[in-house]
């Protein structure tokens, strides 16, 4: 497509369940990035993807966070059990490499609320 | 490690001042650094960036020099526009330890007319 897409735009959850969060990347870009952006706070780093492995996945925060991503596609972003401190946007990003030095594009976001 | 700070805001101006959004880094090597713009409602965008020592990266009349004997990366507008209300963050991805960006926690812009 001809941006990152992201769905849904706004999800809200009740404490306790599950939630899966969308990521259509540009086509072609082989590197796919999650990020959360709570409020106040800076963005920070998920997972990254390559292809369809993921190579670093060491901002998931805990064990309730999962992700995968299939086709060399469409990623989703799973949070288990979800708390109220899951609240915050998740952003996607996708670039052409492994080392983006021409920058990532972005999703518009998914802001999740858990009540 | 590989960190970035930008200055807290949020930032005021009326329109046509002049804008400086402070940022400074750290990290190993030559990172290359950058500038992301978030409006209202949006994603992030990337407004400029800066693979190496006193590079210039410059667009839509937003310029940021990366400074290494200062490590950093200021973001600098002669004139804004009410256009330019958002939020600014800056980040730097650093090739020698991985391929994720690291971001400020960012600056709210507000540009009132």
């Amino acid at each position: 497509g001809a941006g990152v897409s992201q769905s849904p735009s706004n999800k809200v959850t009740e404490k306790g369940k599950d939630v899966e969060l969308r990521c259509d990347p540009i086509s072609g870009h082989t590197a796919l990035y999650w990020y959360r952006q709570s409020l106040g706070q800076g963005l920070e780093f998920l997972i990254y993807f390559q292809g369809n492995s993921a190579p670093d996945k060491s901002g998931l925060p805990s064990d309730r966070f999962s992700a995968e991503r299939t086709g060399g596609s469409v990623s989703t972003l799973t949070i288990q059990r979800t708390q109220q401190e899951d609240s915050a946007v998740y952003l996607c990003a996708s670039s052409l490499a492994s080392h983006p030095t021409n920058g990532y594009t972005f999703g518009s976001g998914t802001r999740l609320t858990v009540v | 490690g590989n960190s970035v700070t930008q200055m807290e805001g949020p930032v005021t101006l009326s329109e046509e001042a002049f804008l400086t959004i402070n940022c400074t880094y750290t990290a190993t090597g030559y990172p290359s650094l950058f500038w992301y713009v978030q409006y209202p409602g949006e994603g992030l965008q990337l407004l400029l960036k800066a693979t190496k020592a006193d590079d210039k990266g410059s667009n839509k009349g937003f310029e940021a020099t990366y400074r290494k004997e200062t490590t950093s990366f200021h973001l600098e507008k002669g004139s804004v526009q009410v256009s330019d209300s958002a939020v600014y963050f800056c980040a730097l991805i650093n090739a020698n330890t991985g391929n994720q960006f690291y971001f400020g926690t960012g600056t709210s812009l507000t540009v009132i007319p």
